[in-house]
């Protein structure tokens, strides 16, 4: 079946740039995500990206897409202690359905 | 902010009990879903609906069952819980004719059984 790998942990220091990477095996993804998992609480879309895009940008948020090897990326510039959390990277499959990785913890030092 | 609401946040009970767990939502969605999150793995798609009295089972395999009665409310329920079934439940919604296929995400159940 379709499946969505992500590192489990990165570490940052407060201050610094943090890149979440993620690859997917569907490439009839139409949509690819990123969402937020603070601890106790449920999921947040944080952003998405368009199949046919190579980057997004929204703020401190910056997505690159790399549809021919299948890899995506998340980059926090100016990584602060409020986003300690893990991320979950998601495609869209051709069922309809959104099929996550496994998510990575982001550890921020101050 | 997304207006979708899980109770209970967390639940102990006993092997053998008869647990619903509840999910709402106040934002007219069409498509709702169960999804199981054990620590360090992906989100398991459980159960989904694409409106009323329409249900079907997700990809991975669950004893529990689930009604769509109202389009506001998606309850999930465990005949007789069992170790097993320990995990995080987490609800979502989304709107049909979204192509972005945007979730919006409950706080969770923590279940634990005994």
């Amino acid at each position: 079946g379709e499946d969505v790998e992500q590192s489990l942990f990165l570490s940052v220091r407060e201050g610094d740039s943090s890149v979440i990477n993620c690859t997917y095996t569907d490439s009839s993804s139409t949509y690819l995500y990123w969402y937020k998992q603070e601890p106790g609480a449920g999921l947040q879309l944080l952003t998405y990206i368009f199949s046919n895009m190579d980057m997004k940008q929204d703020q401190r948020l910056t997505v690159l897409l790399n549809k021919k090897d299948k890899h995506l990326s998340l980059r926090i510039a100016d990584t602060q202690t409020g986003d300690s959390a893990i991320y979950f990277c998601a495609s869209s499959s051709n069922t309809g359905k959104l099929i996550f990785g496994q998510g990575t913890t982001l550890q921020v030092k101050p | 902010e997304a207006d979708i609401y899980q109770t209970p946040r967390y639940l102990v009970i006993g092997t053998g009990k008869k647990i619903t767990l509840e999910c709402s939502q106040t934002m007219g969605h069409d498509k709702m879903y169960w999804y199981q999150q054990d620590p360090g793995m992906e989100l398991h798609l459980i159960h989904y609906s694409y409106g009323v009295n329409s249900t079907e089972k997700g990809d991975l395999s669950s004893e529990s069952t689930v009604s769509r009665i109202r389009t506001e409310h998606f309850p999930l329920t465990l005949e007789s819980a069992r170790p097993s079934h320990t995990s995080q439940y987490l609800c979502a919604s989304s709107e049909y004719a979204d192509p972005n296929e945007k979730l919006f995400f409950g706080s969770g159940t923590q279940l634990s059984v005994l």
